[in-house]
């Protein structure tokens, strides 16, 4: 079966740098979800988008920002990175069934900031 | 906010051994789901639970949510090597789309 496809799995900037992260959701999905995952820890949520509308906001800093397209496709654009940046990005989606909100993780897209 | 403790934090045990670990929230969820995680890689889906009381099984795992809603577990049947990894717990409070995660459970799993 198709999964969430992340792209790049790996990506080495540099301080104040910008960087994208793609993420292409399970076909039919219309939810996607951004989440940051630090070294030893849990994945926290950053945002997420229900039908290319903002849905969910989390702890987000205001260097990021995130788009859905209409082909459900969604982007995360981060500014002036920052060390503490590097983490490990997923993306999840789940499909129009709201009420049971099964989100399918993609493999990560790993952010390493020098 | 909502903070979802999980434990053990960590586990060794020898193969064949049945494993059992927890999540306890402060506040209520609507839905618990739990995710095995290797190293690098993104968190895959286990099992998937959306009523208080509900007891559901998927092979040698089986997990339940608490009648409280506020807690829920994960058993591991007959452990064997590639139950290796680390198993989160993840809660969805009602009208909230994003999943709050447990601290995480790694086991480690002796021949």
């Amino acid at each position: 079966a198709a999964g969430v496809i992340q792209s790049p799995r790996h990506l080495i900037k540099e301080k104040r740098e910008t960087a994208t992260l793609k993420c292409y959701p399970i076909p039919r999905h219309d939810t996607v979800y951004w989440y940051q995952q630090g070294p030893g820890q849990d994945p926290q949520f950053l945002i997420s988008f229900y039908e290319k509308m903002q849905s969910d906001k989390g702890s987000i800093p205001d260097r990021f920002s995130a788009q859905q397209f209409s082909d459900y496709h969604s982007e995360l654009n981060m500014s002036s990175l920052e060390l503490g940046d590097s983490a490990l990005y997923f993306c999840a989606s789940s499909s129009p069934k709201w009420i049971y909100n099964e989100q399918f993780f993609g493999p990560g897209t790993r952010l390493t900031v020098l | 906010g909502q903070q979802l403790n999980q434990s053990p934090q960590s586990m060794f045990i020898q193969e064949g051994e049945d494993v059992s670990m927890n999540c306890t929230s402060s506040s209520i969820f609507n839905t618990w789901l739990w995710y095995k995680q290797d190293p690098g890689e993104g968190p895959v889906l286990l099992i998937a639970l959306y009523k208080a009381g509900e007891l559901t099984s998927n092979g040698r795992l089986t997990a339940q949510f608490g009648i409280t809603r506020k807690d829920s577990f994960l058993n591991i049947s007959a452990s064997i090597p590639s139950d290796v990894g680390i198993y989160f717990c993840a809660g969805r409070a009602a009208f909230a789309s994003k999943l709050t995660f447990g601290t995480g459970t790694r086991l480690q799993v002796t021949l």
